[in-house]
C-alpha cells in the first residue's frame, strides 16, 4: 500500500520563526490533506490539497503530485500553533492513509 | 454549514464494560469513517461507510467492536466488552467526494 512519511518527526521553534514541514507519498493518490490535532486532540483541516498551492492567512501549502510530495508552511509561527500536524492521503480505492504526524512545539 | 457531530466527549468505563459512541454527519456526505487514535499514534481506520452499506471494516476488532449506520445517516460504534488497550480517542470523519474529510472532535475513552 501507499506509505506516507512526514519530516521531521518533532519541531521546536521560537515564536515568529517560520516553518516547513513536508510529506511524501510512494504512489499516486487521489487526494491530500493537511490536519492540525491540537492538544485538545481535535483534528482540524486545514488545506484539502491534491495538487497545486493554496494559502490561508500565516498558512500554505504546495504539493506537487508528479513528484509525490507536499509541504506546509507555517509563517510567523503562535505558540497556539502547537500541535501535531498529519499529512494524510486518498488512494485509488478511497482509503484514507494518515503520516506518522511531525509535533510542533512553539515556545513563547 | 455544520460540521461532524459527536458524543460523548469523554467516557470512562471500567474494563469487560460495554459503551457506544454517537456520530452525526455533515449533511449529504455519503461517506462515514470511524478512526482510533492511540496516544501518540495516528487515526487508524476501523469501519467506513458508503451510504449504510459497509465498504471496509479489515482493521475492526470484530470479536468485541460493532458499528451500524442506520438510514445512511447517523453512527453508532460500540464496544462490547471493553479492554484496557482500547483507551483511546475514537474519530468520526465523513467526506463527499473531491470535498475532503471533517473530522469530529473524538470521544476519549478511558478503560480502567
Amino acid at each position: 500500500g501507499i506509505q506516507v512519511e512526514q519530516s521531521p518527526p518533532d519541531l521546536i521553534l521560537q515564536e515568529g520563526a517560520n516553518s516547513t514541514l513536508r510529506c511524501n507519498f510512494s504512489d499516486s493518490v487521489n487526494n491530500l490533506q493537511w490536519f492540525h490535532q491540537n492538544p485538545w486532540g481535535q483534528l482540524i483541516n486545514l488545506f484539502y490539497i491534491p495538487s497545486g498551492t493554496k494559502q490561508n492567512g500565516r498558512l500554505s501549502a504546495t504539493t506537487v503530485a508528479t513528484e509525490r510530495y507536499s509541504l506546509l508552511y507555517i509563517s510567523s509561527s503562535q505558540t497556539t500553533d502547537s500541535g501535531v500536524y498529519f499529512c494524510a492521503v486518498v488512494n485509488r480505492d478511497d482509503k484514507i492513509i494518515f503520516g506518522k504526524g511531525t509535533r510542533l512545539h512553539i515556545l513563547p | 454549514e455544520a460540521g461532524v457531530a459527536q458524543s460523548p466527549r469523554y467516557k470512562i468505563i471500567e474494563k469487560r464494560q460495554s459503551v457506544a459512541f454517537w456520530c452525526n454527519p455533515i449533511s449529504g456526505h455519503a461517506t462515514l469513517y470511524w478512526y482510533q487514535q492511540i496516544l501518540g499514534q495516528g487515526p487508524k481506520l476501523l469501519i467506513q461507510f458508503q451510504n449504510n452499506g459497509v465498504v471496509d471494516d479489515s482493521q475492526l476488532p470484530k470479536d468485541r467492536f460493532s458499528a451500524e449506520r442506520l438510514k445512511g445517516v447517523d453512527s453508532t460504534l460500540k464496544i462490547q466488552p471493553a479492554k484496557l488497550e482500547d483507551s483511546a480517542v475514537y474519530l468520526c470523519a465523513s467526506s463527499q467526494r473531491r470535498s475532503g474529510y471533517t473530522f469530529g472532535s473524538g470521544t476519549r475513552l478511558t478503560v480502567v
